[in-house]
């Protein structure tokens, strides 16, 4: 297996412009996770899903974030507008049963000027 | 006051020393704690985990759990130039989906 696949790994865009990250989760799992990783508030959950459907996304910071997981095998994490406050490293990752099966995408550094 | 605090470092030791890493927790639900390992511009990947209190010994690396002091350590016995990274202490309440990451350890190993 290819491991969590993340596209792009690096995007750069201008505030006010909508972004979309894109994740492909290891082929067998069923749960599927969104975090934010910066300097200063360290590496945070935004939202999981269990089976496609989200489980939980209270950690999803505002209105202008949003997660779809139309199927198994692929999720996107959309932000629209953008900001320059949503600079950070994007990770995805997946989990099948148990905790050690966990694994973490490569991740998507996101750059809004 | 944060959940998890983790003592960002950076930490540098000579190769061969054994290295102790460190976090406290206030959440008394937490009952999966988990440590993982960061190379720059990569993922984080579990090097560990245990269930509730006790230790776990994987090859060089040892994890603890004190429970009754919201305490949990990372050791790196003959510790390598390879084993540079940041490393993370994690937990969460049972079921181990929530995690609450701490601010992650830069280890420097020096050859």
């Amino acid at each position: 297996d290819a491991g969590v696949i993340q596209s792009p790994r690096h995007e750069v865009t201008e505030m006010g412009q909508e972004v979309t990250l894109r994740c492909k989760p290891i082929s067998g799992h069923d749960y599927l996770f969104w975090y934010r990783q910066t300097m200063m508030r360290g590496l945070e959950l935004l939202i999981y899903f269990n089976n496609n459907v989200p489980i939980d996304d209270s950690g999803m910071p505002e209105d202008r974030f949003s997660a779809k997981m139309p199927n198994a095998s692929f999720s996107t994490l959309k932000i629209q507008p953008s900001e320059p406050r949503d600079s950070a490293v994007y990770f995805c990752a997946s989990r099948g049963q148990g905790l050690e099966t966990q694994y973490f995408g490569p991740g998507t550094r996101l750059l809004v000027l | 006051q944060k959940e998890v605090e983790q003592d960002p470092g950076p930490l540098s030791v000579p190769e061969g020393a054994i290295v102790s890493l460190n976090c406290t927790y206030s959440n008394s639900a937490f009952q999966y704690f988990m440590w993982y390992r960061q190379y720059s511009r990569k993922g984080p990947e579990l090097l560990m985990y245990t269930y509730s209190s006790g230790n776990k010994e994987d090859g060089r690396f040892t994890a603890q759990v004190d429970k009754s002091s919201k305490y949990i350590s990372l050791f790196i016995r003959d510790s390598q130039p390879s084993d540079s990274a940041t490393y993370l202490c994690a937990m969460s309440a049972p079921g181990g989906f929530k995690t609450i990451f701490g601010a992650g350890t830069r280890l420097f190993v020096k050859a």
